[in-house]
């Protein structure tokens, strides 16, 4: 089974500020990563798939990079609607998603 | 407009089976590169994918959940439902149906419904 690291588990940050998250897996995924942001009792949104494309729709400050195994979403200039918990997700071999990133209001 | 949404029980009881229903629109399952996945999420716990059904009836299961987990569709109706047997309190979560697109070997959840809590328990 492919296995998503993200670190870290939870961050502090304010609205501003450049937020980067990184997951890692446990073997070569290429770039088939993806990337959700989840607010509390909502659904998932698709930000970024293939590790680096913008979802239509998606503000530009979110960006994604990485190939491989290491991975990183990049938040630029956080906003106040951006504070959600973040996942990846790989789609090399069926779907696993990581256990999460929690962004939190310092 | 892509829409999916879940139904089914609320409560069910250990050791009994559960079926969920996702209902969608804007969009065929009979469509080549499309899919209709099932991923749940305990209370407080990360998203576990569970299943997905492709549009030309091929099908995928977790390792996790193989052998408790069934998943069909209906075209007409356009429907996809999940079956688990068996359940335990481990099973509750909201479980949610999510439209798959795939681009080449690329494939994400574009679309998701917005969730159904099940809870087991006696």
């Amino acid at each position: 089974d492919i296995q998503m690291t993200q670190s870290p588990s939870s961050l502090s940050a304010s609205v501003g500020d450049t937020v980067t998250i990184t997951c890692r897996a446990n073997q070569n995924i290429n770039s088939y990563l993806n990337w959700y942001q989840q607010k509390p009792g909502k659904a998932p949104i698709l930000l970024i798939y293939a590790a680096s494309s913008l979802q239509s729709g998606v503000p530009s400050r979110f960006s994604g990079s990485g190939s491989g195994t290491d991975f990183t979403l990049t938040i630029n200039g956080l906003q106040p609607e951006d504070f959600a918990t973040y996942y990846c997700q790989q789609n090399y071999n069926t779907w696993t998603f990581g256990q999460g990133t929690k962004v939190e209001n310092k | 407009q892509i829409t999916l949404k879940e139904s089914g029980p609320t409560l069910v009881k250990p050791t009994q089976s559960l079926t969920l229903t996702c209902t969608f629109s804007g969009f065929s399952l009979r469509n080549s590169g499309v899919g209709v996945g099932w991923i749940r999420q305990p209370p407080g716990k990360p998203l576990e994918w569970l299943t997905l059904i492709y549009w030309d009836d091929d099908k995928r299961y977790s390792p996790s959940i193989r052998g408790r987990v069934t998943i069909t569709t209906d075209t007409s109706k356009n429907q996809v439902v999940l079956a688990m047997t068996n359940v335990n309190p481990d099973d509750t979560a909201t479980y949610y149906c999510a439209h798959l697109q795939t681009r080449g070997w690329i494939s994400f959840f574009d679309f998701w419904g917005q969730g159904a809590l099940v809870t087991v328990s006696s």
